[in-house]
């Protein structure tokens, strides 16, 4: 079984701080998926990444795939309220496995 | 919009009783999945469909059967429910199978008592 490790699990800061989210694995990937989920709902995807050092930015969130294909981070830049939730990475192996989970708090 | 839907949302059991947990996509989706999420254990794949007629297990299947008939449903069934079946269950399609983009359902909460 792969194993994806996300760290932190619990983060809850101010708005407008930075922050890193890290999804770790001794194992390979051909591909990371970074979800984000609301309470009630179900995981939304937010981006892939494919290739080793890889770099991907959707306005405040930067996504990064190591380059040796076994980890990733979430960079998200001046936090606001409407980031909270809880953000899981999943990584495409033998099956799609998922870590579990860091839950994000951006207080107001 | 339909999308991916889950039905019930809720549902209590006692330990020993039968249900099936409903799931039914509108997107033509080849690829189904279903998961259970535990606090600080993410998501973990139960079964899954590549196609109508064909299922395969997932990461933690026992307990658990399924079948898919039709390329719209996939039903998950619980024969005999237990109380570390208790979770909350999450059915998801995608077109480009488990690498692709999924689409989850809301998701039904089951306790089991």
């Amino acid at each position: 079984t792969q194993l994806l490790e996300q760290s932190p699990q619990f983060l809850s800061i101010q708005e407008g701080e930075n922050l890193t989210v890290y999804c770790n694995s001794s194992s390979v990937f051909s591909s990371l998926q970074w979800y984000r989920q609301e309470p009630g709902e179900g995981p939304v995807l937010l981006v892939t990444v494919v290739t080793g050092g890889e770099v991907k930015k959707l306005k405040r969130l930067t996504f990064q795939f190591g380059d040796a294909r076994k980890d990733s981070s979430l960079h998200i830049t001046a936090a606001q309220p409407g980031d909270t939730g809880l953000y899981l990475c999943a990584g495409t192996g033998n099956m799609l496995t998922f870590g579990g989970g860091t839950r994000l708090m951006v207080k107001p | 919009n339909a999308g991916v839907t889950q039905t019930p949302k809720f549902q209590v059991l006692k330990t020993g009783q039968s249900m099936t947990l409903q799931c039914a996509q509108d997107m033509n989706h080849e690829y189904m999945s279903w998961y259970r999420q535990d606090p600080g254990m993410g998501l973990r794949l139960i079964h899954y469909s590549v196609g109508a007629g064909i299922t395969d297990q997932g990461e933690v299947p026992n307990g658990y059967n399924v079948s898919r008939s039709t390329t719209e449903d996939f039903p998950l069934r619980l024969l005999s429910a237990a109380p570390s079946q208790t979770s909350v269950y999450f059915c998801a399609s995608s077109l480009g199978g488990e690498a692709g983009e999924l689409f989850f359902g809301e998701g039904s909460r089951l306790t089991v008592l």
